[in-house]
């Protein structure tokens, strides 16, 4: 099975702080992905990437940015964290980029910005 | 801009009942439309995917259908049990643009009580 790991499940943290969120993926998938899922909203994708050093915006990126300097990991930064982003942060990743393919997703980091 | 919408939000319903989720979408052109179920805590996990020649997919107990004349599909679960209880998100992805053109609904939470 795929395992997708989040480093970490709760994570509180101070209004200007930069923040790291790590992702792991044990698959060797080309694909990876950040999402944010907030009550009422869904999910909505920050940022992906479909190779290492590569990376694409998605529908919310201000404020994000994101590493992929190996094909298995995929970092996610907040350069200077705000209330606003508290909020359930969900990695993803996927064989190739074809989206037929499925998602399989980490168990999620629940991040609050204090 | 396309739109997924699934109902009913939520749902409660007794232990060994059947129960149906809807999703209406308006992505277009269509390439495929999977249901993922979410439990409390955890990241979604893909349940189906159907494609656009596709009208009725089972897994297990799930049997999914489309009308992609009508953009509608739904989700069926049969003799639901207490592990059923989750989120089920419907996401729909279109046949030209890239991963920012996916869609997700907000999902159905569904909760079985013995």
């Amino acid at each position: 099975d795929v395992k997708v790991t989040q480093s970490s499940r709760y994570l509180v943290k101070r209004t200007g702080e930069k923040v790291f969120l790590e992702c792991v993926q044990d698959m060797d998938h080309e694909n990876m992905f950040w999402y944010r899922q907030d009550p009422g909203l869904g999910l909505r994708l920050i940022y992906f990437s479909y190779d290492v050093k590569m990376k694409e915006k998605g529908d919310i990126p201000e404020g994000y940015s994101v590493s992929r300097e190996k094909k298995e990991r995929f970092s996610l930064i907040l350069e200077s964290a705000s209330t606003n982003q508290t909020s359930m942060y969900l990695c993803a990743s996927s064989r190739t980029g074809r989206r037929s393919q499925p998602q399989h997703f980490g168990d999620g980091t629940r991040l609050s910005i204090l | 801009k396309n739109q997924v919408e699934q109902s009913p939000q939520s749902l409660i319903i007794l232990e060994g009942k059947n129960c149906t989720l809807q999703c209406n979408y308006t992505v277009s052109p269509f390439s495929n439309l999977r249901w993922y179920k979410q439990d409390t805590g955890r990241g979604p996990v893909s349940l189906t995917i159907m494609t656009f020649s596709e009208n009725t997919k089972s897994n297990g107990r799930y049997t999914a259908t489309l009308d992609a004349d009508t953009k509608q599909s739904s989700l069926h679960i049969t003799a639901s049990q207490l592990s059923d209880s989750a989120s089920y998100i419907c996401v729909v992805s279109p046949n030209s643009g890239g991963y920012q053109k996916v869609t997700f609904g907000i999902g159905t939470k569904l909760q079985v009580i013995p």
